[in-house]
């Protein structure tokens, strides 16, 4: 059981836009700042989104951040196939003394 | 270029030892945060440890606790995962990664190794 909370999956057609949420508490997106990894299949993660929504060098603007209270979203726009990945929220949780990770959402291009 | 690369994975039985290295290379080491994050087979990301840059501020997730230990020789640009009473449920590939951030406010983990496979099994 992870500690935050996303749907374990999401799909859309190529060019649709995709959203992931991602559920926590207070004492981690309530306190601090989330971050967005994409898995490509057999590949290391990726940072995709840091500090909510900000975007690192080479990341396509595809790919947007946001966040209200303990919840968070990751938004793909212009789905493409090679979107087709997993996609991971986290955050430092306070009372944990860690980093907590989502159980990740599936993204499948149909 | 930043890397990560991490070694010393492998099978193992229940109750055995292991230990894990990272060596890395692009960037000052002793000025970097450093994490072990994990993934068992099909399973998601679970995050396991972390050393400040100093090496002076450590934390554990509780389900290693007591049985790992994070080090780190910033003279050998390495860091090392002693893993000790290994369960079968500890059997995942193990990633290196680098962590910024002015304050766990905004932690954010930038970068990350391939990853190597530990195995816990009879």
């Amino acid at each position: 059981q992870s500690v935050l909370t996303q749907p374990p999956s999401a799909s859309g057609t190529p060019g649709q836009r995709v959203t992931i949420s991602c559920s926590g508490s207070s004492s981690n997106i309530g306190s601090n700042t989330v971050n967005w990894y994409q898995q490509l299949p057999g590949t290391a993660p990726k940072l995709l989104i840091y500090n909510d929504n900000q975007r690192p060098s080479g990341v396509p603007d595809r790919f947007s951040g946001s966040k209200s209270g303990t919840s968070a979203s990751l938004a793909i726009s212009g789905l493409q196939s090679e979107d087709e990945a997993d996609y991971y929220c986290a955050a430092w949780d306070d009372s944990l003394n860690g980093a907590v990770f989502g159980g990740g959402t599936q993204v499948t291009v149909l | 270029e930043v890397q990560l690369v991490e070694s010393g994975g492998g099978l193992v039985q229940p109750g055995g030892s292991l230990r894990l290295s990272c060596t890395v290379s692009g960037f000052i080491f002793s000025t970097y945060e450093t994490n072990w994050v994990r993934q068992a087979p099909g399973k998601g990301l679970e995050w396991v440890s972390y050393i400040s840059g100093s090496g002076s501020t450590i934390y554990y997730a509780d389900s290693v606790k007591g049985r790992f230990t994070i080090s780190k020789d910033n003279a050998k640009n390495s860091l090392y995962l002693q893993m000790n009473s290994l369960r079968a449920e500890d059997t995942a590939v193990y990633y290196c990664a680098r962590s910024v951030g002015n304050s766990f406010y905004y932690y954010s983990i930038d970068v990350w190794g391939k990853g190597t496979a530990v195995t816990v099994s009879s």
